[in-house]
């Protein structure tokens, strides 16, 4: 069971590049987040996706997009990368049928844009 | 609107001495609260949570948290320090919308 895996682990773009941050989940969670963490920012929501079908914007949207291709993958995209985009991402999933649950964390793509 | 303070960026305790970390939130509905541990360049981990019932509530590592409505405080505790305890803590607001905010996190380090 691997719970929440993110790919790629490390990146390094330059200015005005694009990327896709993949995550996969397979715990059956009906909704997925994208955050970044900063230091002494803590974790700030980018977006989120409540159930298959839907995404919504977070605290700090600018820049990203998102798309939950089905149940178990939501993937984050850079259209043109920006050095303030330098951080640590963080893919999580949460909730089972009606059920909240506590939200389950990937092991974090390090970003670096030059 | 949806957030969460923690108002101690950083706090230093000797081992073996008590712990609190306070945790503020604010949320229209009844809150989902958790804490969480980041150990340096790890992941996140799930320290305790709080949906219903209950408000104090018991985690791992023997930490524990008390919900108080009339304050919307969430704060963490535990009666004795370890050295292992050093970390980053983060408290979390979420609801029926599943939108998850998280603060910005308190340091603990842990002096001998």
């Amino acid at each position: 069971n691997a719970g929440v895996t993110q790919t790629p682990k490390f990146q390094v773009l330059k200015t005005g590049q694009s990327m896709t941050l993949q995550c996969a989940q397979d715990m059956n969670h009906n909704s997925m987040y994208w955050y970044r963490q900063d230091p002494g920012m803590g974790l700030r929501l980018i977006y989120y996706s409540a159930s298959e079908g839907t995404t919504d914007k977070g605290e700090v949207p600018n820049g990203y997009n998102v798309s939950r291709l089905n149940k178990r993958e939501f993937s984050l995209r850079l259209e043109s990368a920006a050095p303030s985009q330098t951080s640590v991402y963080f893919c999580a999933s949460s909730g089972t049928g009606s059920r909240v649950t506590e939200a389950f964390f990937g092991q974090g793509t390090r970003l670096t844009v030059v | 609107a949806q957030s969460v303070t923690q108002p101690d960026i950083h706090i230093t305790v000797s081992e073996g001495a008590s712990l609190e970390l306070r945790c503020n939130y604010s949320y229209g509905a009844t809150p989902y609260l958790f804490w969480y541990v980041q150990s340096p360049g790890q992941g996140l981990q799930l320290l305790l949570k709080y949906f219903s019932g209950d408000t104090l509530v018991q985690g791992i590592k023997g930490f524990e948290a008390e919900f108080k409505r009339s304050q919307s405080s969430f704060n963490l505790r535990k009666p004795s320090v370890h050295w292992s305890d050093a970390a980053e803590y983060f408290c979390a607001v979420g609801g029926a919308t599943n939108k998850l905010i998280f603060g910005t996190g308190t340091l603990l380090a842990v002096q001998p």
